[in-house]
Parts: structure tokens; C-alpha cells; sequence
């Protein structure tokens, strides 16, 4: 079993729609969990840390579920802009390199 | 905006070839990391260290290797290239005091012929 796994989708959706993306890791001591983007044929840039309370930045929610190992990712009123690859990642501890899933491809069409 | 910095961006060089690849950060992060990711695939660690003179091997298997002599410095040599090299080659960096925010450089294209 991969320790992070992403449906690697694609998720189509139109502008406006709002979208989920589940991750599961199979650590169950995992510390630390974060969500990053990557756009086209560009280096992964941080979205967001997910904490154990659920933590929201404008459009995006993040939610951790340490019963389950799974954190997950809404975003609201999708934009064109929003279309990129979504990586869960996910660390055991600060002397752990990260662990990066292989990603959800989300492509928001107008 | 993150200060690492990845040269050269784009390289297309011939088989048996010795190449190294430069990434530098100004950040004064301890810990820096090379991934390997091809074309739509997931990204590969190949090396990573956490401090000068201190190196360790990532998950997926390479015939690269690093060194870390300066802190802001790890860069990362192949000393026979081989068509199977051909991939995208991120170097990131990272603050040792508890923040995990990885800072990415925009990568090295590396096309081996």
C-alpha cells in the first residue's frame, strides 16, 4: 500500500462548482499534513497546512480525519485559475523527509 | 517569493556525458532535498540532507550524487548520463525549526541523447 494516495482524477468541473479531493495515508503516526499545487510544467507551491481542527483560506477548506488517515480539500466557486494538480502530503515527523502523493489533476472549464 | 534558485533550467546533452546540476537558496534552510518527476508522473526523492557534510539517499534509486559543503549549496552530479536520465530535476529547501514549508526552484529540464 502507497503510504499517501490521491484519485489521480481527472476532475472536470465548470466555473463556480465546488470540488473535493480525498487523500488517505497509511501512517497512522504521521504529524503533519499539507496540501500543494502544481501547475503545468512549474515547480509544487505550499496551498495550505491542514490542521486537526479544520483551517480555512477563502475558497479552501482543509479537514484532517486521523480516525480514518484521510484529510481532504474543498474548494468553492471553482475559477479557471483553480485548474492545476493537487498533492497531498504528508509528514511522519520534522526528521522525515515529506511524503508526497502522486496528485489529483483538476481542470475547471468556463 | 522563495530565494533557490536551480541551473541550468533546461539541458540537453549527449550519452556518457558528466553533468552537475546547481541549486543554491538564500534562505539559510538546513534541510534540501532533489526530486525527480517526469511529464504528468508523481515526484521521486533522490537525496536529501539536513546539514553540511550530511547526505542520505531518497526512495527512489539513483545513480546521482550530492554533497552538501556549504549550506545555501547542493548541488547534484551525474557522472555518466545515460537517455534514462531524461526527466525534470526539482531541487527544494526547507527551515529545520518545525516549518515544513518545502520552497521548490523552478527545476532543471535534463534531456539525454
Amino acid at each position: 500500500r502507497k503510504e499517501v494516495e490521491q484519485d489521480p482524477g481527472p476532475f472536470n468541473v465548470p466555473e463556480g462548482a465546488t470540488v473535493a479531493f480525498n487523500c488517505t495515508y497509511s501512517n497512522s503516526a504521521s504529524q503533519s499534513f499539507f496540501w500543494y499545487r502544481q501547475d503545468c510544467r512549474k515547480e509544487p507551491k505550499l496551498l495550505m497546512s491542514v490542521y486537526s481542527s479544520g483551517n480555512e483560506d477563502g475558497r479552501f477548506t482543509a479537514q484532517l480525519n486521523r480516525a480514518s488517515q484521510y484529510i481532504s480539500l474543498l474548494i468553492r466557486d471553482s475559477k479557471l485559475s483553480d485548474s492545476a494538480t493537487y498533492l497531498c502530503v504528508v509528514s511522519l515527523s520534522g526528521n522525515t523527509p515529506l511524503v508526497f502523493g502522486k496528485g489529483t489533476r483538476l481542470s475547471v472549464i468556463a | 517569493e522563495a530565494d533557490i534558485y536551480q541551473t541550468p533550467r533546461y539541458l540537453v546533452i549527449g550519452t556518457g556525458k558528466k553533468i552537475t546540476l546547481e541549486c543554491s537558496q538564500t534562505m539559510g534552510h538546513d534541510k534540501m532535498y532533489w526530486y525527480q518527476q517526469d511529464p504528468g508522473m508523481e515526484l521521486h526523492l533522490i537525496h536529501y540532507s539536513y546539514g553540511v557534510n550530511s547526505t542520505e539517499k531518497g526512495d527512489l534509486s539513483s545513480e546521482s550524487t550530492v554533497s552538501r559543503i556549504r549550506t545555501e549549496h547542493f548541488p547534484l552530479t551525474l557522472e555518466s548520463a545515460r537517455p534514462s536520465h531524461t526527466s525534470q530535476y526539482l531541487c527544494a529547501s526547507s527551515d529545520m525549526r518545525g516549518n515544513e514549508k518545502l520552497f521548490f526552484g523552478s527545476g532543471t529540464q535534463l534531456s539525454v541523447l
